[in-house]
């Protein structure tokens, strides 16, 4: 099964200001999912973006696809205290293959 | 909206016990996993279950382990003889399709092996 790798590893912000995360994957997708795990709970899904669609939105996150550079990216605006938890992708490609998450980006958003 | 429930939220054993972590799935769904995030570190997959049997397992997912589905509703996961090193966070999560739309996540179980 393919991994997303997350960039940057960690990343510190004012509230108020966006935040932007990057995810790069290596072969053919169907699509590609984003999840966001605060301390210690469980992830929770936050959007999905399929292999023919460019760009995404949900509230305050925008998500794009690239399919060929094999990257996306996750867009928080305006981004809260209560934004801070770690963040994942999970490409999902057309074999069937179980999602499995990379390191993540750990955002931390100071109030 | 519906969750999925794991029980206990915390177990501490003795190195060589066996441990059942517990899962309600959410009930009308029909793919079952497992993952484990050891402190500090990335969420691994250990194994899928479907239709009352293993889909997919990872490497970390050895004779020590198994699952089950004893009834309509609970999903377990065993392990035999704990390690030190089997000291994470397990996570349950279910899906109604075989993972490619979204998957919920429980709450976790943290198990510590002394």
């Amino acid at each position: 099964s393919q991994q997303g790798e997350e960039d940057p590893q960690a990343l510190s912000i004012q509230e108020g200001e966006n935040a932007t995360m990057n995810c790069s994957y290596k072969t053919s997708i169907n699509n590609l999912q984003w999840y966001r795990q605060n301390s210690g709970r469980g992830l929770v899904h936050l959007i999905l973006i399929r292999s023919n669609e460019r760009e995404k939105h949900s509230g305050r996150l925008r998500v794009t696809l690239d399919t060929s550079k094999k990257s996306s990216s996750l867009l928080i605006t305006a981004s809260r205290a209560a934004d801070t938890a770690s963040y994942f992708c999970a490409p999902y490609d057309n074999a069937g293959n179980m999602l499995t998450f990379g390191g993540g980006t750990r955002l931390m958003v100071k109030p | 909206e519906p969750e999925v429930t794991q029980t206990p939220s915390h177990q501490v054993t003795q190195m060589g016990q066996e441990v059942i972590l517990r899962c309600v799935p959410i009930s009308n769904h029909l793919y079952f996993y497992w993952y484990r995030q050891i402190l500090g570190q990335k969420v691994e997959f250990l194994v899928s279950f479907y239709n009352n049997e293993i889909s997919e397992k990872s490497e970390i997912f050895d004779d020590q382990f198994s699952v089950e589905r004893p009834d309509g509703s609970n999903f377990t996961l065993k392990i035999r003889s704990t390690k030190l090193e089997d000291s994470a966070m397990y996570f349950c999560a279910s899906s109604p399709d075989n993972g490619s739309e979204k998957l919920f996540f429980g709450s976790g179980t943290q198990l510590s092996v002394l």
